[in-house]
């Protein structure tokens, strides 16, 4: 299994909806893994921390899944602020590094 | 709001030759990284550094890659002879502890031609 896996997308959704992004992981002793958003050509913004079964903040949910090892983001009344690239943030297997996934792209349209 | 700062925000050199990115991590975080991204492409890890040493370091971070916190503010990625491969944005991160999230830096665009 890849360190980290994300689904590529685009994921193209309208104002208002509900999205969800999945996200999988193969350190099964990772204890906090983190969720950001990248826009075109800059630098990853950090979005939320997980470290426990999940987290809230705002329209945004994450969740863990210890059993499964894996981790999801759940945007709320999406707004077309929200259109972004979602990336996925685990340890790596010896825990000095954080591995990036490839990135979720979503496009909030009119 | 402490940020990570790094400079140049774009780099081009010709082919061969060695650069220098600079990076200031947050004063009071312990844990710095570079990351690169090549366009179009994935954020990848290269290498982490704690208490003046290298902890972890990728594949790609090969013999042509050094790193070096010369004072108490500064953390350098050196490429010793570039290649056009090398093109990318490279990202300096900064952490305070090993389960912190990283907080980058601008980036640096390396075109390499």
């Amino acid at each position: 299994r890849k360190e980290v896996e994300q689904d590529p997308g685009p994921f193209n959704v309208p104002e208002g909806a509900t999205v969800a992004f999945n996200c999988t992981y193969s350190n099964s002793a990772s204890q906090s893994f983190f969720w950001y958003r990248q826009d075109c050509r800059k630098e990853p913004k950090l979005l939320m921390s997980v470290y426990s079964s999940g987290n809230e903040d705002g329209r945004f949910t994450a969740q863990l899944n210890r059993a499964s090892q894996y981790i999801s983001l759940l945007i709320r009344d999406s707004k077309l602020s929200d259109s972004a690239t979602y990336l996925c943030v685990a340890p790596s297997n010896s825990g000095y590094a954080l591995n990036f996934g490839k990135g979720t792209s979503l496009l909030v349209t009119p | 709001e402490p940020e990570v700062t790094q400079t140049p925000s774009h780099q081009v050199t010709q082919m061969g030759q060695e650069v220098i990115l600079r990076c200031v991590p947050i004063s009071n975080h312990l844990y710095f990284y570079w990351y690169r991204q090549i366009l179009g492409q994935k954020v990848e890890f290269l290498v982490s550094f704690y208490n003046n040493e290298i902890s972890e370091k990728s594949e790609i971070f090969d013999d042509q890659f050094s790193v070096e916190r010369p004072d108490g503010s500064n953390f350098t990625l050196k490429i010793r002879s570039t290649k056009l491969e090398d093109s990318a944005m490279y990202f300096c991160a900064s952490s305070r502890e090993l389960s912190s999230p990283l907080h980058f830096g601008n980036g640096t665009r390396l075109t390499v031609t």
